[in-house]
């Protein structure tokens, strides 16, 4: 069965400054998908970037990018120049694409951003 | 214009009712979704749907019936509710073909049974 696991329950980093959430999983597949999805204080669920396994090259989004380490199954985050809205829930998640119909998410990294 | 929407975003009910949560997406997407978020803000699947069809059904007391009249809709009811039922739940939904898996979330409906 697929396992996601995110090993750091909560986080803190400064405003400006850069922060790099783990997450690591497990799966026998080799084709898959790898997001990173942020929950703030209003709940919504936000996208905030994905990785498909047979990519090679690393995921960006604006502040945000990836570390995908296919073989050590390690996929984290990286978030440059912190902003007091970065504040939030992050969730890694994974789903193969022989189960698109199934998403398994990590419990989550709360992250603070202190001004 | 909202693309994943759910009614009520708020609900207090007591033990034993039966209430329901309404979901729609406006996206065309073939595969909805029902997920449940605990206290702890862990996120588990319940259900999914692909073009109206029940697909994925995880262990989840028969007390929970999600019903969907077609690709756009799907509602979750729930009978006989109990305290444990408290949590957010959130409708979302994706495109299963075209090679992309990416889910888009309602903005939850928080139940609370008192």
């Amino acid at each position: 069965a697929q396992t996601v696991t995110q090993s750091q329950p909560e986080m803190s980093v400064q405003e400006a400054e850069t922060v790099t959430l783990s997450c690591t999983y497990d799966t026998s597949e080799n084709n898959y998908y790898l997001f990173w999805y942020k929950q703030p204080p209003s709940r919504q669920m936000i996208l905030v970037i994905r990785q498909e396994a047979y990519k090679q090259q690393n995921a960006t989004e604006n502040r945000f990018s990836v570390n995908f380490q296919k073989a050590a199954k390690s996929f984290s985050l990286k978030i440059s120049d912190s902003q007091l809205g970065d504040t939030a829930m992050y969730f890694c998640a994974f789903t193969s694409k022989t189960s698109y119909d199934k998403v398994i998410f990590g419990p989550g990294t709360s992250l603070s951003v202190i001004p | 214009d909202t693309a994943v929407s759910q009614t009520p975003k708020y609900l207090v009910t007591q033990m034993g009712n039966d209430k329901s949560i309404k979901c729609e997406q406006n996206l065309g997407h073939d595969t909805m979704y029902w997920y449940k978020q605990d206290s702890k803000k862990f996120l588990k699947i319940m259900f999914s749907y692909n073009n109206k069809e029940l697909i994925i059904n995880e262990t989840v007391p028969n007390r929970f019936s999600p019903k969907s009249p077609d690709k756009a809709h799907l509602n979750l009811h729930i009978n006989s509710l109990e305290l444990g039922d408290s949590a957010v739940y959130f409708c979302a939904s994706s495109q299963m073909t075209g090679g992309f898996a990416e889910q888009y979330f309602g903005p939850g409906t928080r139940l609370t049974v008192t």
